[in-house]
């Protein structure tokens, strides 16, 4: 059973074009979640996270948004550039507000190509 | 800093075969990660480490085994290696187990293991 889910395998958008990513979750004891972005070949790298208490989190052109009601969360990238083509992993946890956790939970992936 | 690093980073086995697969942080985390990531699927969590001398089953336990004897080295232990342990191995560490702010976990480049 999926608890963090990853609908759309790939997107393509073209350069200088927003990007969104989006995740699903079921399990509604996840209150931080977190963006990892993966090149080939390579592990992957942490992006950028939002706790449950937020509904919004930007760091530059990288903003994820969190509805906790419809327990959707997604990753905006604007403008997007080709640099920005990877594997886009969604990842949640649970815990943040009280004992803390160490288990991330991952989705499948989204392949992004930005096309210049 | 190397970050995380692991070795080797290709493998072949034969069915029945055992391997390790080395990982090494120099970061000082205290907290360590075995993740496997099989083809279009996320990762998932074979065991972690709490620090020197602790470790616990994640998700996926089964046909392997860990050891942490410092805290720089968390080996993964492959023992009778089947098909199915086709995989690429993630190797992570982090500060402490909370997933919160400024303590994500940092990932080697992975193992990409055939078992034939």
């Amino acid at each position: 059973d999926q608890q963090v889910k990853q609908n759309s395998p790939s997107l393509s958008v073209q350069e200088g074009r927003i990007s969104i990513l989006n995740c699903d979750y079921t399990n509604s004891m996840f209150d931080y979640f977190l963006w990892y972005k993966k090149y080939p070949a390579e592990g992957p790298t942490f992006l950028i996270s939002i706790s449950s208490i937020k509904d919004k989190n930007e760091d530059g052109r990288f903003t994820v948004f969190l509805n906790k009601s419809a327990k959707h969360l997604s990753l905006h990238i604007v403008p997007s550039q080709p640099g920005d083509s990877a594997v886009y992993f969604c990842a949640a946890a649970e815990g943040y507000s009280g004992a803390g956790s160490y288990q991330l939970t991952f989705g499948k992936g989204t392949k992004l190509s930005v096309i210049p | 800093n190397a970050g995380v690093t692991q070795t080797p980073k290709f493998r072949i086995l034969k069915i029945g075969q055992s391997m390790t697969l080395q990982c090494t942080q120099d970061m000082n985390h205290n907290y360590m990660y075995w993740y496997r990531q099989d083809p279009g699927m996320g990762l998932k969590l074979i065991y972690y480490s709490v620090g020197a001398g602790i470790t616990d089953k994640g998700e996926v336990p089964n046909g392997y085994n860990v050891s942490r004897s410092t805290t720089e080295d968390f080996p993964l232990r492959l023992e009778l290696a089947a098909p199915s342990q086709t995989s690429v191995y993630f190797c992570a560490s982090s500060y402490s187990r909370w997933a919160g702010v400024a303590n994500e976990q940092f990932f080697g480049p992975g193992t990409r293991l055939t078992v034939l």
